[in-house]
């Protein structure tokens, strides 16, 4: 079985802060990670995803992840916030021998002016 | 550059009654799937296809089948709804390999009453 725990529900900065969403998985053999974000009433937008290689992971809007596999985490981070990266924000695991990809129960990040 | 589209977006059913939700994806994706979004509860796996003319159990089938009788095409059926199936649902698609990130439609918001 597999699973995500994303262990804060809300996240509050200011902008131009540094943002970090935390995010640790639990698969039984070698992961496949992914992270998402879901603006109001529309689908999910794939951000980043680890596959192998380098710990850390560059993708959209200026988002990374870190992933630390003695940790099981694979953790989040903006360098600066923007006001307009506030949305819901879901890590994803997929093991490498499945399909299914399973969801954490998502963080809404607030970033204010 | 439709991406994976669904029908409709918003649906009101009385308890009992049947219906079917649309996904179409024009990418040839070969695996697709059905999530559904429930608050504090993340996305949860209801029915996956990894081709056409194979379907399989998530993580929350009951009261829900599907069919897939070409690539693109995975129609979500309830059969007898319920108010435990109010909720929103996202259909997703993604090329045949694990590592690969999945595309979303925009969802179909469901309310049995």
């Amino acid at each position: 079985a597999q699973s995500v725990a994303q262990p804060e529900d809300q996240v509050n900065v200011a902008e131009g802060n540094p943002l970090t969403v935390k995010c640790t998985y639990s698969v039984s053999g070698n992961p496949y990670l992914f992270w998402y974000v879901q603006y109001p009433n529309r689908g999910l937008q794939f951000l980043l995803k680890y596959i192998t290689g380098d710990n850390l992971v560059k993708g959209s809007y200026g988002f990374e992840a870190e992933f630390n596999k003695s940790q099981t985490s694979f953790h989040l981070k903006k360098p600066s916030a923007l006001v307009s990266d506030s949305a819901l924000y879901f890590c994803a695991v997929r093991d490498r021998n499945d399909y299914k990809l399973s969801f954490g129960a998502g963080t809404t990040v607030t970033v204010r002016a | 550059n439709a991406g994976v589209t669904q029908t409709p977006k918003f649906q009101v059913l009385k308890t009992g009654q049947s219906m079917t939700l649309q996904c179409a994806q024009d990418m040839n994706h070969e695996y697709m799937s059905w999530y559904r979004q429930d608050p504090g509860m993340g996305l949860r796996l209801i029915h996956y296809s990894v081709g056409a003319g194979i379907t399989d159990q998530g993580e929350v089938p009951n009261g829900y089948n599907v069919s897939r009788s070409t690539t693109e095409d995975f129609p979500l059926r309830l059969l007898s709804a319920a108010p435990s199936q109010t909720s929103v649902y996202f259909c997703a698609s993604s090329k045949g390999q694990p590592n690969t990130e999945a595309f979303f439609g925009q969802g179909t918001r469901l309310t049995v009453v």
